[in-house]
């Protein structure tokens, strides 16, 4: 079957990083997406990776490993504004996404 | 029009009563998805089309309905309401499909009683 796993929720400080996990088993990769969505909102593209390493947009970098599937989601400088759920989402063999659950993300002053 | 929108914004429905979902896009976006989001569950493909004149099964498609007659709508039907089909539908879109990233619509709750 196809998995994705994400920790349900975390806390962090404002001004902190914090980073969150995403670890998958899917039939074919074609990708890994990180959407935010804030409560009651609808899910942005926040990132996309295809190729192993780490893509630096701003306060926001992903990281992916393919051999291992895993990628992490880091968030520095941390603002209240953050706080939101934090969607993993891989890109499988018939180029449809499935989606984890998504990280609960809690920012505290 | 900019971007996605999606029509009603809430709505409660009997059990056995049809309804349709609205999508519309003024992205010239080719692809287009429906999702529902559960507490706890990721989103889960419900029906998805590539390109008008063509619609494709998801994940979760079991009374469920789509047409895609043209580039810009993308509507959603449940032919007879259950109530486990109580969740939050969002729409999106996406240029070519695949990679692309895909744009939500603002999303439709709906309730089954």
């Amino acid at each position: 079957g196809q998995n994705i796993d994400q920790p349900t929720e975390m806390t962090a400080t404002e001004g902190a990083i914090v980073q969150i996990n995403c670890t998958y088993q899917t039939s074919g990769f074609n990708g890994l997406f990180w959407y935010q969505q804030h409560a009651g909102e609808a899910p942005t593209f926040l990132s996309y990776n295809v190729l192993d390493g780490l893509e630096e947009k701003g306060r926001f970098s992903s990281f992916l490993s393919r051999s291992k599937g895993y990628s992490y989601l880091l968030l520095k400088e941390l603002q209240m504004k953050d706080s939101a759920s934090y969607l993993c989402a891989v890109l499988d063999s018939n180029y449809q996404l499935i989606w984890g659950a998504g990280t609960k993300l809690i920012i505290k002053p | 029009i900019a971007g996605i929108t999606q029509a009603p914004t809430s709505q409660i429905l009997a059990a056995g009563r049809r309804m349709t979902l609205r999508c519309t896009q003024d992205m010239r976006h080719n692809a287009m998805y429906w999702y529902r989001q559960d507490l706890g569950l990721g989103l889960r493909l419900i029906h998805y089309s590539n390109t008008a004149g063509t619609t494709g099964k998801g994940e979760v498609p079991d009374g469920y309905s789509v047409s895609r007659a043209n580039t810009d709508d993308f509507p959603l039907t449940l032919a007879s309401a259950v109530p486990s089909q109580t969740s939050v539908y969002f729409c999106a879109s996406s240029e070519r499909g695949g990679q692309d990233e895909q744009f939500f619509g603002p999303g439709t709750r709906l309730t089954v009683l």
